[in-house]
């Protein structure tokens, strides 16, 4: 199993341009995160998903949209891109989201220029 | 009032030393508590999960949970320079539809 994919690892945009992160996972879990971390701080929760067809905003949501159209796949798009979205992007993933642990995916560094 | 909060440190304890990490949070209803560990550069893994109040032992990492303290710690006893990371405290929060929320993170460091 590969348990959660994401791509691209590395990315850089220029200020106005959008993106897609691509997350993908193949344990059938029912949730899905995505995280942003920058330098030196914890996981900021930005949307997440119980399952296909259901998302629900997180801490910091601006910015961003998601879409789940599938169990495995939850992809986070980025709008106008802006220099304060230059970060690490997590994507995370877990069953039933009690009593289980979250895996995550090995992030995808953004720079916004 | 964060939901999760850590001490940043970082905190320095020489190699053999017991290493306590704390965390609190805010929301009563929680019932599940995690400890990821981060090393530089990498994504989060779980090391500790615990769901009842006490304590919960793994090797040389000791959970404990105090929910009407609503804290969480950590203990890494025999601590080792590969031990040196961040340790992020999770909670599930159930006043918030199970959203997954993570404290700052406390930085280890453990001295040779």
């Amino acid at each position: 199993n590969a348990g959660v994919t994401q791509t691209p690892k590395f990315r850089i945009l220029k200020i106005g341009q959008s993106m897609t992160l691509q997350c993908a996972q193949d344990m059938n879990h029912n949730y899905m995160y995505w995280y942003r971390q920058d330098p030196g701080m914890g996981l900021k929760l930005i949307y997440y998903s119980v399952g296909a067809g259901i998302t629900d905003k997180g801490e910091v949501p601006n910015g961003y949209n998601v879409s789940r159209s599938t169990t495995e796949d939850f992809p986070l798009r980025l709008e106008l891109a802006a220099p304060s979205q230059t970060s690490v992007y997590f994507c995370a993933s877990s069953y039933l989201g009690q009593f289980t642990e979250a895996f995550f995916g090995q992030g995808t560094r953004l720079t916004v220029v | 009032q964060k939901e999760v909060e850590q001490n940043s440190g970082p905190l320095s304890v020489p190699e053999g030393a017991i290493a306590s990490l704390n965390c609190t949070y805010s929301d009563r209803v929680s019932q599940s508590f995690f400890w990821y560990r981060q090393y530089s550069g990498k994504s989060p893994e779980l090391i500790m999960s615990i769901y009842s109040n006490g304590d919960k032992e793994d090797g040389r990492f000791t959970a404990q949970l105090n929910k009407a303290s609503q804290y969480v710690s950590l203990l890494i006893r025999d601590s080792q320079p590969s031990d040196s990371a961040t340790y992020l405290c999770a909670v599930l929060r159930g006043d918030a539809g199970n959203m997954l929320t993570f404290g700052g993170g406390t930085r280890l460091m453990v001295k040779p």
